[in-house]
Parts: structure tokens; C-alpha cells; sequence
């Protein structure tokens, strides 16, 4: 597609459950981002992947957040056994290798933990 | 670690000037970046600063100090639809590392 694509676009789960969320990348670029935002907040930074590189996962929270790049491409950010302070949006972005070095964003995932 | 701070909220009025600030504290920098983050929305890119000065875009430049780890976004002729919240990043070493300040909450009034 044209641009960073998430799934889903709104998600509520009951506490303890698992969920996982899904970003497209935009095609060729090596470098992925997740990022989580509460309300009002800035962004805080996740998880970060590079092409095959070991992903930097400083920002991961705790050990119920994980995420995956298979392929280089597709990412899946999971959360275990999920708490309320979890709800946030959560937001993908995707940057090219070479110039522009912007990040493109996609639409987040809002996730409400009741 | 390193800080990124900048107001929390700016208030202005249509058609006029405002400026909003940036202060960063890091290692290896390489490079600041602003974006707009209209509410419930993603971010998008506004600007990229990685030498000092002043870069203009139409109605939005940055400018940029890395001796005093400073940077602000100016906007001009400030319309309703400017009303957001502006992010302010900085990257640091070779491109791997971006984090992002809390943001400042623009609001335009008529």
C-alpha cells in the first residue's frame, strides 16, 4: 500500500488477556518503529527494527510486551496479559534506509483495557 | 538517557506568530525533527534540522543550535487548522535511535 497500514484500528480487551497488533510497513523500508501514546502524552518509544539487526527493545516496559518482524516487512507488537495502564494507542512507523530520513506513521491502534 | 523538553501547552491567535521551543539533552546527536499531531490522529512530518540555523518551509521554519541543544518551531500567519500538538525528536548516532518529546498542545483562537 501507499503508506504505514495498522490492524486493528480500535481494540478492548478484558484484563489478563493477550492481544497482538499488526503493522504494514510502506514497501522497501528497512527500518520499523513502534511507539505507544496515552492520552494527552507524548510518544514513548517501544521497539525498534532495522533490516536484520538485533531489534533495540530498550523501551519495551516489561516482559508481557514483545514484538516480531518476520520478513523483514510485516511487525507484530503482543502484549500478555494485559493490564489498564496498557491502554494507549498504539502507533507504527516506518522509515527508508537512505535520505529523507523521516518516519512515516500509521493510524495506531487504540486499545482500551477494561 | 537523555531529556527533551518543551511547554506543554501554547495558546495564539489567528494570523498572528508563535514560537515554540525545544531543549534537548543527548548523546550522539544527529539530527531534530519536528511533526504535527492533529488530536486522534498520526503524526506528520514538518521539518529536519541536522546543521545549525534556519530552515524555512512556507509558513513553518526551525532553527536549530546543537552547542545549546536547542531548537524551535515558528509558525506564521497562524491559521484555526494550526491548532495541534507539536512533537519535537531527536535522533542520535546512525539513525537507529528517535525519541520524541511530550509534545506541545497548540491552540488557535480566532
Amino acid at each position: 500500500g501507499a503508506g504505514v497500514s495498522q490492524s486493528p484500528s480500535n481494540k478492548v480487551t478484558e484484563k489478563g488477556k493477550d492481544v497482538e497488533l499488526r503493522c504494514d510497513p510502506i514497501s522497501g523500508h528497512t527500518a520499523l518503529y513502534w511507539y505507544r501514546q496515552s492520552l494527552g502524552q507524548g510518544l514513548e518509544f517501544l521497539i525498534y527494527f532495522q533490516g536484520n539487526s538485533a531489534p533495540d527493545k530498550s523501551g519495551l516496559p516489561s516482559d508481557r510486551f514483545s514484538a516480531e518482524r518476520t520478513g523483514g516487512s510485516v511487525s507484530t507488537l503482543t502484549i500478555q496479559r494485559t493490564q489498564q495502564e496498557d491502554s494507549a494507542v498504539y502507533l507504527c512507523a516506518s522509515r527508508s534506509r537512505g535520505g529523507g530520513e523521516t518516519q512515516y506513521f500509521g493510524p495506531g491502534t487504540r486499545l482500551l483495557v477494561l | 538517557g537523555q531529556n527533551i523538553d518543551q511547554p506543554t501547552e501554547m495558546t495564539a491567535t489567528e494570523g498572528a506568530i508563535v514560537q515554540i521551543n525545544c531543549t534537548y539533552q543527548t548523546s550522539g546527536f544527529n539530527g531534530l525533527f519536528w511533526y504535527q499531531q492533529h488530536a486522534g490522529e498520526a503524526p506528520t512530518f514538518l521539518s529536519y534540522n541536522v546543521l545549525d540555523g534556519l530552515e524555512e518551509k512556507g509558513r513553518f521554519s526551525s532553527f536549530l543550535s546543537r552547542s545549546k541543544g536547542y531548537s524551535y518551531l515558528l509558525l506564521k500567519e497562524l491559521q484555526m487548522k494550526d491548532s495541534a500538538s507539536y512533537l519535537c525528536a531527536v535522533r542520535r548516532y546512525n539513525n537507529n535511535d528517535m525519541r520524541f518529546g511530550a509534545g506541545t498542545r497548540l491552540t488557535v483562537k480566532p
